[in-house]
């Protein structure tokens, strides 16, 4: 099964901008990613996926422009422009895996907590 | 809106059982698959089971299999995770969210969230 690496923690200005990373282990280059912000005391909502081209799909519901996603090589990236103090909490990256056998699975990297200065 | 709801926070000794609950509004609620998430104190995601509501196939991460049960009611729209004998490292906030099909193949939206604490 794939491991999702994330740096525990980020921080950024507010107006800044931030790229946050989700690393795939090796042999996993062409999977898909699905990014989730968790804001403190509230559960996840799903932000948007991203593969190896870009963007997969449509971002989740309300999730502003200000919000974007690129890929290179093993690495997934979340990029968040003009910080506002709402994007403050933590970021997850996930992915599902055994697809084309009969059971589907799904794992998480370990989250990133995005602080706003 | 499609929205899910889950049951309030519980505080629990070891060796308790306990089952909470996530209903779903805003959808067809026998139509999607309902996943339940663990999240230790400060800790990432962890992907527990998944169960389809509308004819209870179930499937459980290696992980928590013979740890937990997973079940759903499609008429009162509700989807429980139920332990028959509670431990401390069981103490976590459980997360249940919506299955989105392929080709999405992600989950949206969540619940909020219960706080599960077993403590003696």
């Amino acid at each position: 099964q794939p491991v999702l690496t994330q740096p525990p923690s980020a921080s950024a200005s507010l107006g800044a901008s931030v790229t946050l990373t989700c690393t795939l282990s090796n042999d996993y280059i062409h999977y898909k990613v699905d990014w989730y912000q968790q804001r403190p005391g509230e559960g996840p909502r799903f932000v948007m996926r991203v593969g190896a081209g870009g963007i997969v799909g449509s971002k989740g519901d309300d999730i502003p422009d200000r919000f974007s996603v690129l890929a290179s090589g093993l690495i997934r990236y979340l990029t968040i422009t003009n910080i506002q103090e709402e994007d403050e909490g933590d970021y997850h990256c996930g992915a599902d895996y055994g697809r084309g056998s009969n059971f589907v699975s799904w794992i998480f990297g370990g989250g990133t907590k995005l602080t706003v200065l | 809106e499609v929205q899910l709801v889950q049951s309030g926070a519980e505080m629990k000794k070891p060796g308790e059982s306990l089952n909470i609950s996530c209903k779903g509004s805003g959808y067809k609620f026998g139509d999607y698959w309902i996943a339940w998430v663990r999240q230790m104190p400060g800790r990432g995601l962890e992907w527990m089971g998944i169960i389809h509501p509308g004819d209870s196939d179930t499937r459980y991460s290696p992980s928590f299999q013979g740890q937990v049960t997973i079940s759903a009611d499609r008429s009162i729209s509700t989807a429980f995770l139920q332990w028959s004998s509670l431990r401390a490292s069981d103490t976590a906030i459980y997360f249940c969210a919506r299955h989105i099909p392929s080709p999405d193949n992600w989950f949206d939206p969540w619940g909020q969230g219960t706080l599960v604490t077993v403590s003696s």
